[in-house]
């Protein structure tokens, strides 16, 4: 069954430094997301991307996130100036039109 | 009221027993509803989309309700592997961002 595969699945960081957290969607999907979830919580929308852009994206994501599709696998989610409650558990997702969303394994974020 | 809302529980049943979680959203112009499964420290993982006429996939069956704008999941015959938090997914109009419920805990005992 295909996968959306993330890396690293834990990445410890200081706060302040920058953090690119990576993933492979599944290759025929035309929509990609990332969410997230601190612990506990739900899981929280952050932003989708659609041909090339980005098409939504939530109060969460504010200047200090960015998202890339530098190469047509790669989908990449940076936060640039981490904070300590940026720790969370980061999923990224892909689908089909009107199908249901495949998430990856997701990547678990400690900001120290 | 918040957009997806779901009962917390947890929900302990016993094995063999049937389950219903229902789930409530706010959007009337939603169009997509989904019920995802989350294992815990996991990603959550698709279980059903629910469908308008209700649909079922074997033990499962999901139902959508729109006038009363909310969702329901019924589980029959419980295993110990069911146990897990289950998560109400609804999208906000088009298809770009759904809207997680908090989910509701299940817990099956031997």
């Amino acid at each position: 069954e295909p996968e959306v595969t993330q890396t690293p699945s834990h990445q410890v960081t200081q706060m302040g430094q920058e953090v690119i957290l990576r993933c492979v969607p599944i290759s025929n999907h035309l929509y990609f997301y990332w969410y997230r979830q601190i612990l506990g919580q739900k899981v929280e929308f952050l932003v989708s991307f659609y041909n090339n852009e980005i098409s939504e994206k939530s109060e969460i994501f504010d200047d200090q996130f960015s998202v890339e599709r530098p190469d047509g696998s790669n989908f990449t989610l940076k936060i640039r100036s981490t904070k300590l409650e940026d720790s969370a558990m980061y999923f990224c997702a892909s689908r089909l039109e009107a199908h249901g969303y495949t998430f990856g394994s997701g990547t678990r974020l400690t900001v120290v | 009221r918040k957009e997806v809302e779901q009962d917390p529980g947890p929900f302990n049943v016993p094995e063999g027993a049937t389950v219903a979680f229902n789930c409530t959203y706010s959007n009337s112009a939603s169009q997509s509803f989904f019920w995802y499964r989350q294992d815990c420290r996991k990603e959550p993982k698709l279980l059903m989309s629910v469908y308008s006429s209700g649909n079922e996939d074997g033990r499962f069956t999901a139902q959508l309700n729109r006038a009363s704008q909310y969702i329901s999941l019924l589980i029959r015959d419980s295993k110990l592997s069911d146990s897990a938090t289950y998560l109400c997914v609804v999208n906000s109009g088009g298809y770009q961002k759904v809207t997680f419920g908090t989910g509701t805990k299940l817990q099956v005992i031997p």
